[in-house]
């Protein structure tokens, strides 16, 4: 079945670690997110890659990278992961060409917990 | 991005249809509306979009008023599994530029047998 697969499904992290959220869709879309949701409230952007070999600074981009090195892969990591980073993070994707009207597809999520 | 305003929470009888409103009074001319909705622990789920026009599609119907201010999504005969939170969002289409949706809090849909 088409979509979007993330790993892990869950993760619990100390404090000072380093860990890559891995997210793969067989969709081809040129466009890809990272979103993270905290307890209770909506998504907030991270990180976006418009096309393979580019990325772009959502609005919580502090202590997360990406790199979109083709179009199916869009890993995000955690350099040196502190406690704030416990959240729900959802990957999508996007058909960004002339005639698409750009919904996104998302994820399942992963859920971390840094303690 | 225009700012949307929805109501927190809205219950709703099964096989009832479910009105949700959003007020979007400053959105400009080239803004799309779109709605999204999550179901509990899962990924957001696109539902419908439009500009100018009403839509439906097979999940939705989306009423949106002459002067664009504001937008209704109709679920036709909500189910137990329509229990979500909807989202109203108001975006520009960029063309090859992504479409970086900006989530507010929603609406907290129960819909009660």
């Amino acid at each position: 079945i088409a979509g979007i697969t993330q790993a892990p499904t869950s993760q619990i992290l100390a404090a000072g670690r380093r860990m890559t959220l891995r997210c793969t869709q067989d969709m081809r879309h040129n466009a890809m997110y990272w979103y993270r949701q905290d307890l209770g409230l909506g998504l907030r952007l991270i990180h976006y890659s418009n096309t393979a070999g580019t990325t772009g600074k959502g609005e919580v981009p502090d202590g997360y990278s990406v790199s979109r090195a083709n179009t199916d892969d869009f890993p995000l990591t955690l350099a040196s992961a502190v406690p704030s980073q416990t959240s729900v993070y959802f990957c999508a994707s996007s058909d960004t060409s002339g005639g698409s009207y750009n919904e996104q597809f998302f994820g399942p999520g992963t859920r971390l917990t840094v303690l | 991005d225009a700012k949307t305003t929805q109501p927190p929470s809205m219950d709703c009888a099964e096989g009832r249809a479910a009105n949700l409103p959003c007020n979007h009074s400053t959105i400009s001319g080239n803004e799309y509306v779109y709605w999204y909705r999550q179901i509990h622990s899962q990924g957001p789920q696109y539902i419908i979009h439009g500009l100018k026009n009403n839509e439906t599609n097979e999940m939705a119907s989306l009423i949106i008023t002459e002067d664009r201010k504001s937008s209704t999504l109709i679920l036709p005969h909500a189910t137990l599994r329509d229990t979500a939170v909807y989202y109203c969002i108001v975006r520009v289409r960029v063309i090859a530029a992504g479409n970086k949706l900006t989530f507010g809090g929603g609406t907290r849909v129960l819909v009660k047998p």
